[in-house]
């Protein structure tokens, strides 16, 4: 079993729905990443969580850290909304170095395909 | 723009050879990541290096190198190459102070072909 599991892996909408991409994993984290992927390769980062719900335009990030479990909304989807959508966590600090902000596991991706 | 620079964006290559890829970062951040996507392994975490020095390892080959250089830039060096080794890999830094500390941005990528 993956650390960090993604659902679902592939998801079509219509323009306007409301999308929620879930993301589970199984270990103790510091804080959790929302990627962004187009077409052509190029990673933005969403956000970045450690605790309850960041919004940002159409997009709400939320995370339960008791439940191992964030979830990605997106309200009114648009055809540019269409990318691979990537959760990954950042562990605990195992390091006598210090955190690693950039030490991730990845999910495996959601791909969103917004049909307008 | 991101702000993390990467260089080449494209590279072919054939088994055997070694290549170089270069990742500038933001102005300011200290820290460098390597990642690697490839399409069986999804996206991996190399390595990091913080001012100069190596701080974090990942999953990645003994093949594999990187180093920072005092200017801050970034190689990854790849060597042996082999077709499994074809993938993007993406540079990102990070931010180290202040509110949005631990933030990442990454670079546009480099596609390693080898054929």
């Amino acid at each position: 079993k993956n650390e960090v599991e993604q659902s679902p892996q592939n998801l079509t909408a219509q323009e306007g729905e409301f999308i929620t991409i879930n993301c589970s994993y199984s270990v103790g984290i510091s804080a959790l990443h929302w990627l962004q992927q187009h077409p052509g390769g190029g990673i933005v980062s969403l956000f970045m969580l450690s605790s309850g719900k960041k919004k940002h335009g159409r997009l709400i990030a939320t995370i339960n850290i008791q439940e191992k479990h964030s979830s990605l909304h997106i309200t009114a989807s648009h055809p540019r909304d269409s990318a691979v959508y990537i959760c990954a966590v950042r562990p605990h600090a195992s390091n006598a170095g210090g955190t690693s902000y950039g030490k991730l596991t990845f999910g495996q991706g959601t791909i969103l395909t917004v049909h307008p | 723009d991101s702000g993390v620079t990467q260089t080449p964006k494209h590279l072919i290559t054939a088994t055997g050879q070694r290549v170089t890829l270069r990742c500038s970062p933001r102005s300011g951040d200290l820290s460098v990541y390597w990642y690697q996507q490839s399409l069986d392994q999804g996206l991996q975490f190399l390595i990091q290096y913080y001012n100069g020095e190596e701080r974090a390892k990942g999953n990645i080959l003994e093949r594999f190198s990187a180093q920072q250089f005092p200017d801050l830039h970034s190689e990854l060096n790849l060597s042996s190459l082999e077709l499994g080794d074809s993938a993007l890999y993406f540079c990102a830094s990070s931010v180290t102070s202040g509110g949005r500390t631990g933030e990442l941005f990454f670079g546009e990528g480099s596609r390693l072909t080898v054929l």
